[in-house]
């Protein structure tokens, strides 16, 4: 099993819809969980960090369910923009230094 | 313009040509780290530092070694390229760690023949 996954895609979305991920992680000391959003052959890019009690940011939504090991993200009224490859990112237990990137899920927002 | 910046961006090479990835930052940041990325893999650490003089090895090592002579500069270097280390390569800093935000490099666009 990997350390972290997710499913793959893609998700193809029309414009103004409401799409979510999942993704689940197998460390159950895991303290640090993010999403980062990578652009075609574009370096990665901090999209929000997740927090216990859940953050949102504009049209984006995480949420961290540390019973059941999985966090979301939740994108409302999609943009054509937001067309990209979402990468869950998890701390490796014990680790401030070591992070675990899932292999990501691209989503396709069609007009 | 705070960045992370790496050199050659693509680089077509043979097998055993030794060859250096240049990785630099400027937001005078503690921790740097390579990564690979192949598709269906996502980003695999191959070394990670965590200050000047400071480094470790990441989930894949082999075949790899690095350096941290300087608080800015992370070059990664292949020895002895072989065509399983065909990948796509990002250089990261961050202010200390994993629990920071990382902040990539462009990459670099590695082949091997």
């Amino acid at each position: 099993r990997k350390e972290v996954e997710q499913d793959p895609g893609p998700f193809n979305v029309p414009e103004g819809a409401t799409v979510a991920f999942n993704c689940t992680y197998s460390n159950s000391a895991s303290q640090s969980f993010f999403w980062y959003r990578q652009d075609c052959r574009k370096e990665p890019k901090l999209l929000m960090s997740v927090y216990s009690s859940g953050n949102e940011d504009g049209r984006f939504t995480a949420q961290l369910n540390r019973a059941s090991q999985y966090i979301s993200l939740l994108i409302r009224d999609s943009k054509l923009s937001d067309s990209a490859t979402y990468l869950c990112v998890v701390n490796r237990k014990d680790s401030n230094y070591q992070l675990i990137w899932g292999a990501g899920t691209k989503l396709i927002i069609k007009p | 313009e705070a960045q992370v910046t790496q050199n050659p961006r693509y680089l077509i090479t043979v097998t055993g040509k030794k060859l250096t990835v240049t990785c630099s930052q400027n937001m005078n940041h503690e921790y740097m780290s390579w990564y690979r990325q192949d598709p269906g893999l996502g980003l695999r650490q191959i070394y990670y530092s965590m200050n000047v003089e400071v480094t470790d090895k990441g989930d894949v090592p082999e075949g790899y070694k690095v350096s941290r002579k300087e608080k800015r500069n992370f070059p990664l270097i292949l020895e002895s390229p072989s065509p399983n280390q065909t990948s796509l390569y990002f250089c990261a800093s961050s202010l200390s760690g994993g629990n920071y935000e990382q902040y990539f490099g462009p990459g670099t666009r590695l082949t091997v023949t």
